[in-house]
């Protein structure tokens, strides 16, 4: 199995800040890269397919980068609706594993 | 609008058989490149992928889970149904569903899941 380790597992960060999250895979996984963010009570949310691509709808100061193990996923000028837990996943193969979670609060 | 909504039991025994409904709108499991996939997430901890249908009724399960799961889907009622026999203390978490493209494997939508506590 690709095992997916996310860091820092907790970070705290201002309004207007930018942080950078970081995932890396047990062994290559091309671009097989999402991101999600969830918030308490509900279900994951979307950010980031392919590594880079951004989803429909999420805002441009989300970005994503990174190919074969080392991804990142930095959030620029945060906003207070994006304190939440986000997670990596890989799609390279089965079983879909994802990253344990890294939770942003605000500092 | 896509939305997916899941339900089943909040309390299942152990050993019995856990049976969850994904009800979903705004897309069709019969047209190419749909799917649904289940993911869990025990309180805490990290998501895990369980299963996924296909639009042309392929299915795929987690190795690790397969003995004890099964897919199905009911195209004419935007339904796809996950059973895991033999619950455990340690299957106890949040249930979801998710729309995923085969083409990407975009979990691109998802339910508010459902809770489900293993206990005697």
């Amino acid at each position: 199995d690709i095992q997916m380790t996310q860091s820092p597992s907790s970070l705290s960060a201002s309004v207007g800040d930018r942080i950078t999250i970081t995932c890396r895979a047990s062994q290559s996984i091309s671009r097989y890269l999402n991101w999600y963010q969830q918030k308490p009570g509900e279900g994951p949310e979307l950010l980031i397919y392919t590594a880079s691509y951004l989803q429909s709808g999420v805002p441009s100061r989300f970005s994503g980068s990174g190919s074969g193990t080392d991804f990142t996923l930095t959030i620029s000028n945060l906003q207070p609706e994006d304190f939440a837990t986000y997670f990596c996943q890989q799609t390279y193969g089965s079983p879909y594993n994802f990253g344990q979670g890294t939770k942003l609060d605000i500092k | 609008q896509v939305t997916l909504r899941e339900s089943g039991p909040a309390l299942v025994k152990p050993t019995q058989t856990l049976t969850l409904t994904c009800t979903f709108s705004g897309f069709s499991l019969s047209t190419s490149d749909m799917c649904v996939s289940w993911i869990r997430q025990p309180p805490g901890k990290a998501l895990e992928w369980l299963a996924r249908i296909d639009w042309d009724d392929d299915k795929y399960y987690s190795a690790s889970l397969k003995t004890r799961l099964t897919i199905s889907k009911d195209t004419s009622k935007d339904q796809v149904v996950l059973t895991m026999t033999n619950m455990d203390l340690v299957d106890t978490g949040t249930y979801y569903c998710a729309r995923t493209l085969a083409s990407n494997w975009k979990f691109d939508h998802w339910g508010q899941g459902a809770r489900v506590t293993v206990s005697s």
